[in-house]
């Protein structure tokens, strides 16, 4: 959906090197959510956001961070990548207020760790 | 916390044929339930949803989806498919409290054979 934005799309990365997932969304959505998706796992969440500087864990949250100063805006960063957080992230946003209509999805970032 | 069941990991059908997935929630209450859709490279889309009344929801693309309170069950269906419904499935309950986040089946993948 173009309300919602991924950035990289694709990147390859050492093993230990930080890195940070973007995700930009211009529907003013309150709750922000980070998933990774992996084979036989569906879709298993991160971290997610219910507003500005508020965030909590999810159930895969181990090796994560998020950030999240301002509404647009909800950063991932894997402070120290490993192989196993090889994947495909997906950012979705909702707008709960208005009687929750299910997530809204990005495109997702394909993630190597070489 | 709520979990999600989907039985069939793997379906190929031919068109025309009818199809059912099953889902399953783990407790009952109020749900809300969805089905998304994920085409080959691609992220994923809400199919339908179910937050009350009329237990038979209908989606786009045909698809349909009945909520069975007893059976804690919401199985998506499609008389007759086509070639480009070949997808991943993904059911997802919304999981109580007030983070609304949902939580996601670990997906069947459609194959459709012309």
């Amino acid at each position: 959906d173009a309300g919602i934005t991924q950035s990289p799309r694709h990147k390859v990365t050492e093993t230990g090197t930080p890195v940070t997932l973007r995700c930009h969304q211009t529907e003013n959505h309150r709750y922000m959510y980070w998933y990774r998706q992996d084979p036989g796992h569906g879709l298993r969440l991160i971290h997610y956001s219910y507003g500005v500087k508020d965030t909590d864990k999810g159930e895969v949250s181990d090796g994560y961070s998020v950030s999240r100063s301002k509404t647009e805006d909800f950063l991932l960063t894997l402070e120290s990548a490993t192989s196993s957080q090889t994947s495909v992230y997906f950012c979705a946003t909702e707008n709960f207020k208005a009687g929750g209509h299910g997530y809204t999805f990005g495109s997702g970032t394909r993630l190597t760790v070489v | 916390a709520q979990s999600v069941s989907q039985h069939n990991h793997h379906v190929i059908l031919s068109e025309a044929a009818s199809l059912e997935l099953g889902c399953n929630y783990s407790y009952g209450g109020t749900v809300n339930l969805f089905w998304y859709v994920q085409y080959p490279g691609q992220h994923l889309q809400l199919l339908l949803k179910y937050f009350s009344g009329d237990p038979l929801v209908k989606g786009i693309k045909g698809f349909e989806a009945e909520f069975i309170k007893s059976k804690f069950s919401f199985n998506l269906r499609k008389p007759s498919v086509q070639w480009s419904d070949t997808a991943e499935y993904f059911c997802a309950v919304r999981d109580g409290g007030a983070t609304n986040k949902l939580i996601f089946g670990t997906g069947t993948l459609l194959a459709v054979q012309p």
